[in-house]
Protein backbone atom coordinates (compact mmCIF):
# COMPACT_ATOMS: atom_id res chain seq x y z
CA UNK A 1 0.00 0.00 0.00
CA UNK A 2 1.06 3.61 -0.15
CA UNK A 3 2.59 5.48 3.02
CA UNK A 4 4.79 8.29 3.76
CA UNK A 5 6.88 8.09 6.37
CA UNK A 6 8.29 12.21 7.58
CA UNK A 7 11.07 12.98 10.03
CA UNK A 8 9.75 13.10 13.53
CA UNK A 9 10.02 16.86 15.45
CA UNK A 10 9.67 19.16 16.81
CA UNK A 11 12.43 21.07 15.21
CA UNK A 12 14.03 24.16 17.00
CA UNK A 13 16.44 25.95 14.39
CA UNK A 14 17.88 29.43 14.97
CA UNK A 15 17.09 31.90 11.72
CA UNK A 16 19.31 31.25 8.79
CA UNK A 17 20.31 28.14 9.47
CA UNK A 18 20.23 25.29 7.22
CA UNK A 19 16.85 22.85 7.14
CA UNK A 20 16.41 19.35 6.34
CA UNK A 21 13.18 17.44 6.88
CA UNK A 22 12.90 13.75 5.92
CA UNK A 23 10.60 11.88 3.73
CA UNK A 24 10.60 8.58 2.66
CA UNK A 25 7.54 6.96 0.92
CA UNK A 26 5.83 3.75 -0.13
CA UNK A 27 3.84 3.48 -2.68
CA UNK A 28 2.22 0.96 -5.41
CA UNK A 29 2.96 2.69 -8.46
CA UNK A 30 4.34 6.01 -9.31
CA UNK A 31 3.01 8.69 -7.27
CA UNK A 32 3.50 12.40 -7.52
CA UNK A 33 5.00 13.62 -3.86
CA UNK A 34 3.97 16.87 -2.30
CA UNK A 35 4.99 19.35 0.57
CA UNK A 36 2.46 21.31 2.63
CA UNK A 37 2.63 23.78 5.20
CA UNK A 38 0.21 24.89 8.06
CA UNK A 39 0.75 28.39 9.71
CA UNK A 40 -0.84 27.96 13.38
CA UNK A 41 -4.48 28.71 13.28
CA UNK A 42 -4.57 28.18 9.35
CA UNK A 43 -5.22 25.41 6.88
CA UNK A 44 -3.08 23.09 5.10
CA UNK A 45 -1.54 25.44 1.60
CA UNK A 46 0.64 23.49 -0.98
CA UNK A 47 4.47 24.06 -0.45
CA UNK A 48 6.03 22.44 -3.17
CA UNK A 49 5.14 19.55 -5.58
CA UNK A 50 7.18 16.89 -8.00
CA UNK A 51 5.02 14.57 -10.60
CA UNK A 52 7.93 12.33 -11.20
CA UNK A 53 11.38 11.27 -10.89
CA UNK A 54 14.31 13.78 -10.66
CA UNK A 55 12.07 16.81 -10.48
CA UNK A 56 13.15 19.08 -8.42
CA UNK A 57 9.90 21.22 -6.52
CA UNK A 58 10.99 24.50 -5.24
CA UNK A 59 8.81 27.49 -3.91
CA UNK A 60 9.85 30.00 -0.86
CA UNK A 61 13.41 29.01 -1.17
CA UNK A 62 12.00 25.39 0.11
CA UNK A 63 12.98 22.75 -2.48
CA UNK A 64 13.10 18.86 -2.54
CA UNK A 65 13.99 16.41 -4.94
CA UNK A 66 11.58 12.96 -5.96
CA UNK A 67 14.42 10.35 -5.65
CA UNK A 68 12.71 6.80 -6.60
CA UNK A 69 16.09 5.38 -6.44
CA UNK A 70 15.83 6.15 -2.50
CA UNK A 71 11.45 6.89 -2.41
CA UNK A 72 12.67 9.94 -0.58
CA UNK A 73 11.37 13.35 -1.13
CA UNK A 74 13.17 15.67 2.03
CA UNK A 75 12.68 19.12 2.35
CA UNK A 76 15.39 21.68 2.46
CA UNK A 77 15.79 25.47 2.72
CA UNK A 78 19.50 26.75 2.90
CA UNK A 79 18.10 29.82 5.29
CA UNK A 80 15.37 30.17 7.32
CA UNK A 81 13.26 32.73 8.75
CA UNK A 82 11.20 33.21 11.82
CA UNK A 83 8.17 32.93 9.28
CA UNK A 84 8.92 29.43 8.56
CA UNK A 85 7.43 28.70 11.41
CA UNK A 86 4.80 26.28 11.00
CA UNK A 87 3.93 22.36 10.46
CA UNK A 88 5.47 20.85 7.68
CA UNK A 89 3.61 17.62 5.68
CA UNK A 90 5.29 15.18 3.31
CA UNK A 91 2.52 14.03 1.52
CA UNK A 92 1.82 11.35 -2.00
CA UNK A 93 -1.07 10.94 -4.16
CA UNK A 94 -1.50 8.28 -6.97
CA UNK A 95 -3.73 8.74 -9.75
CA UNK A 96 -5.01 5.32 -9.51
CA UNK A 97 -6.33 5.63 -5.76
CA UNK A 98 -8.25 8.57 -7.36
CA UNK A 99 -6.62 11.58 -6.10
CA UNK A 100 -6.61 10.15 -2.46
CA UNK A 101 -3.73 11.90 -0.70
CA UNK A 102 -1.56 9.97 1.94
CA UNK A 103 0.26 12.18 4.71
CA UNK A 104 2.88 12.16 6.78
CA UNK A 105 3.09 13.21 10.43
CA UNK A 106 4.02 16.28 9.98
CA UNK A 107 6.96 17.70 11.15
CA UNK A 108 6.65 21.09 13.57
CA UNK A 109 9.47 23.63 12.91
CA UNK A 110 10.48 26.54 15.04
CA UNK A 111 12.91 29.11 14.14
CA UNK A 112 14.29 31.15 16.91
CA UNK A 113 15.46 34.71 16.26
CA UNK B 1 -6.02 29.25 -8.10
CA UNK B 2 -9.29 26.77 -7.10
CA UNK B 3 -10.58 27.63 -3.84
CA UNK B 4 -12.09 25.59 -1.41
CA UNK B 5 -14.17 27.21 1.46
CA UNK B 6 -15.88 25.22 4.79
CA UNK B 7 -18.23 26.42 6.85
CA UNK B 8 -18.37 27.02 9.48
CA UNK B 9 -15.09 27.67 10.73
CA UNK B 10 -15.32 26.98 14.22
CA UNK B 11 -18.44 25.26 16.02
CA UNK B 12 -19.21 24.33 19.80
CA UNK B 13 -21.94 22.43 20.03
CA UNK B 14 -23.24 19.92 23.31
CA UNK B 15 -22.91 16.55 23.45
CA UNK B 16 -25.60 14.37 21.91
CA UNK B 17 -26.17 17.04 19.19
CA UNK B 18 -25.43 16.75 15.88
CA UNK B 19 -23.05 19.27 13.86
CA UNK B 20 -23.29 19.85 9.87
CA UNK B 21 -19.62 20.92 7.96
CA UNK B 22 -20.29 22.07 4.61
CA UNK B 23 -17.29 22.46 2.11
CA UNK B 24 -18.15 23.74 -1.14
CA UNK B 25 -15.73 24.38 -4.34
CA UNK B 26 -16.11 27.92 -4.90
CA UNK B 27 -15.07 28.22 -9.26
CA UNK B 28 -15.00 24.45 -10.15
CA UNK B 29 -16.72 21.62 -9.78
CA UNK B 30 -15.43 18.49 -7.92
CA UNK B 31 -17.54 14.90 -8.23
CA UNK B 32 -15.33 13.80 -5.37
CA UNK B 33 -14.30 14.69 -2.36
CA UNK B 34 -12.22 13.83 0.85
CA UNK B 35 -12.81 14.35 4.70
CA UNK B 36 -9.98 14.26 6.29
CA UNK B 37 -9.95 14.23 10.52
CA UNK B 38 -6.32 15.98 11.92
CA UNK B 39 -5.80 15.17 15.92
CA UNK B 40 -3.93 18.13 17.14
CA UNK B 41 -0.23 17.58 16.42
CA UNK B 42 -1.13 15.06 14.55
CA UNK B 43 -1.13 14.20 10.66
CA UNK B 44 -4.30 14.34 8.56
CA UNK B 45 -6.42 10.88 8.67
CA UNK B 46 -8.47 10.47 5.48
CA UNK B 47 -12.44 9.58 6.67
CA UNK B 48 -14.04 9.10 3.85
CA UNK B 49 -14.31 10.03 0.07
CA UNK B 50 -17.20 11.46 -0.91
CA UNK B 51 -18.71 10.68 -4.11
CA UNK B 52 -21.52 12.89 -6.21
CA UNK B 53 -24.31 11.28 -7.08
CA UNK B 54 -23.12 7.86 -4.99
CA UNK B 55 -22.57 6.61 -1.31
CA UNK B 56 -19.36 7.61 0.29
CA UNK B 57 -16.96 5.69 0.63
CA UNK B 58 -15.84 5.46 4.05
CA UNK B 59 -11.87 3.99 5.67
CA UNK B 60 -11.60 1.32 8.06
CA UNK B 61 -12.38 2.25 11.45
CA UNK B 62 -14.72 5.08 10.59
CA UNK B 63 -18.50 4.65 11.91
CA UNK B 64 -20.65 5.76 8.68
CA UNK B 65 -23.78 6.12 10.55
CA UNK B 66 -21.80 8.58 12.78
CA UNK B 67 -20.08 10.74 10.33
CA UNK B 68 -23.13 11.12 7.84
CA UNK B 69 -21.24 12.49 4.19
CA UNK B 70 -23.63 13.95 1.45
CA UNK B 71 -22.45 14.87 -1.85
CA UNK B 72 -25.81 16.60 -2.79
CA UNK B 73 -24.09 18.84 -5.69
CA UNK B 74 -20.98 19.14 -7.79
CA UNK B 75 -20.45 21.73 -5.74
CA UNK B 76 -20.85 20.86 -2.36
CA UNK B 77 -20.31 18.14 0.02
CA UNK B 78 -21.39 17.84 3.96
CA UNK B 79 -20.38 16.10 6.72
CA UNK B 80 -22.67 15.80 9.32
CA UNK B 81 -21.32 14.34 13.18
CA UNK B 82 -24.52 13.53 14.27
CA UNK B 83 -24.81 12.25 18.73
CA UNK B 84 -21.50 14.42 18.68
CA UNK B 85 -19.30 13.45 21.93
CA UNK B 86 -16.50 15.32 23.89
CA UNK B 87 -14.18 12.54 21.38
CA UNK B 88 -15.34 13.95 18.21
CA UNK B 89 -13.97 17.21 19.00
CA UNK B 90 -11.16 17.81 16.22
CA UNK B 91 -10.25 19.56 13.06
CA UNK B 92 -11.93 18.42 10.14
CA UNK B 93 -10.43 19.31 6.89
CA UNK B 94 -12.15 18.65 3.11
CA UNK B 95 -10.26 18.77 0.33
CA UNK B 96 -11.08 18.62 -3.83
CA UNK B 97 -9.41 17.61 -6.75
CA UNK B 98 -9.48 19.44 -10.18
CA UNK B 99 -11.40 17.22 -12.59
CA UNK B 100 -8.91 15.73 -15.42
CA UNK B 101 -5.98 16.87 -12.67
CA UNK B 102 -4.02 13.54 -11.70
CA UNK B 103 -2.61 15.32 -8.66
CA UNK B 104 -3.80 18.78 -8.38
CA UNK B 105 -5.58 18.58 -4.84
CA UNK B 106 -6.97 21.78 -3.07
CA UNK B 107 -7.63 21.96 0.89
CA UNK B 108 -10.36 23.99 2.81
CA UNK B 109 -9.13 25.96 5.52
CA UNK B 110 -10.62 23.43 8.09
CA UNK B 111 -13.61 23.47 10.54
CA UNK B 112 -13.02 23.01 14.57
CA UNK B 113 -15.25 21.42 16.52
CA UNK B 114 -15.49 21.39 19.86
CA UNK B 115 -18.21 18.83 21.59
CA UNK B 116 -18.67 20.28 25.30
Amino acid sequence: GNSVTQMEGPVTLSEEAFLTINCTYTATGYPSLFWYVQYPGEGLQLLLKATKADDKGSNKGFEATYRKETTSFHLEKGSVQVSDSAVYFCALSEGNTGNQFYFGTGTSLTVIP
Amino acid sequence: GAVVSQHPSRVICKSGTSVKIECRSLDFQATTMFWYRQFPKQSLMLMATSNEGSKATYEQGVEKDKFLINHASLTLSTLTVTSAHPEDSSFYICSAPLAGATDTQYFGPGTRLTVL
